[in-house]
């Protein structure tokens, strides 16, 4: 099936730093959905955009509509222990309401 | 709080074995669907369903089945497990409002090891 382009698939960055992932699709997407696993837990969402261009924020976590609606990034910012865990960018390509998900990406805190 | 549940947390189970992983949502959802996860592959959708005693296939049918018999519960069927079905298994439902705003939820997941 069509799969989302996540990049990076894995990032070790320090304590403190800014974090920024994204996800790229060859297909127009109506929603962006951002989602967060916790290790041994089902993802959670975090953030949901509906529009090109729209850019919102959940705390310290930023994420951006493409103006292409082929495109979405997600910025965390002064990174900290609970961060750490897998993220993944989801949405439904245009008259389809399944959602597509991207491989996520790891995140790993080094203390 | 809504919630998805899903009915073990880990599970191992012996090769050929008939293994029922079961979910059940509290939120009125219509959809639900079950995703396996492995590393580096993401989330790929096994089976959905869209209604009661409706199902239909993912992008990884193969060696699964589903049941829906009540809106609430939605159970994935291994109907003969091999050791490349280990892996960790995700429930989820969602709503669609209009306007294409959408409700996931998912599970905490079900690792099943097949030995």
């Amino acid at each position: 099936g069509q799969q989302l382009n996540q990049s990076p698939q894995s990032m070790f960055i320090q304590e403190g730093e800014d974090v920024s992932m994204n996800c790229t699709s060859s297909s127009i997407f109506n929603t962006w959905l951002w989602y967060k696993q916790d290790p041994g837990e089902g993802p959670v969402l975090l953030i949901a955009l509906y529009k090109a261009g729209e850019l919102t924020s959940n705390g310290r976590l930023t994420a951006q509509f493409g103006i292409t609606r082929k495109d979405s990034f997600l910025n965390i910012s002064a990174s900290i222990p609970s961060d750490v865990g897998i993220y993944f960018c989801a949405g439904p390509p245009v008259s389809n309401y399944q959602l597509i998900w991207g491989a996520g990406t790891k995140l790993i805190i080094k203390p | 709080d809504v919630k998805v549940t899903q009915s073990s947390r880990y599970l191992v189970k012996r090769t050929g074995e008939k293994v029922f992983l079961e979910c059940v949502q509290d939120m009125d959802h219509e959809n639900m669907f079950w995703y396996r996860q492995d590393p580096g592959l993401g989330l790929r959708l096994i089976y959905f369903s869209y209604d009661v005693k409706m199902k239909e296939k993912g992008d990884i049918p193969e060696g699964y089945s589903v049941s829906r018999e009540k809106k609430e519960r939605f159970s994935l069927i291994l109907e003969s497990a091999s050791t490349n079905q280990t892996s960790m298994y995700l429930c989820a439902s969602s709503f669609i409002l209009a306007g294409a705003k959408y409700g996931y939820t998912f599970g905490s997941g079900t690792r099943l090891t097949v030995v």
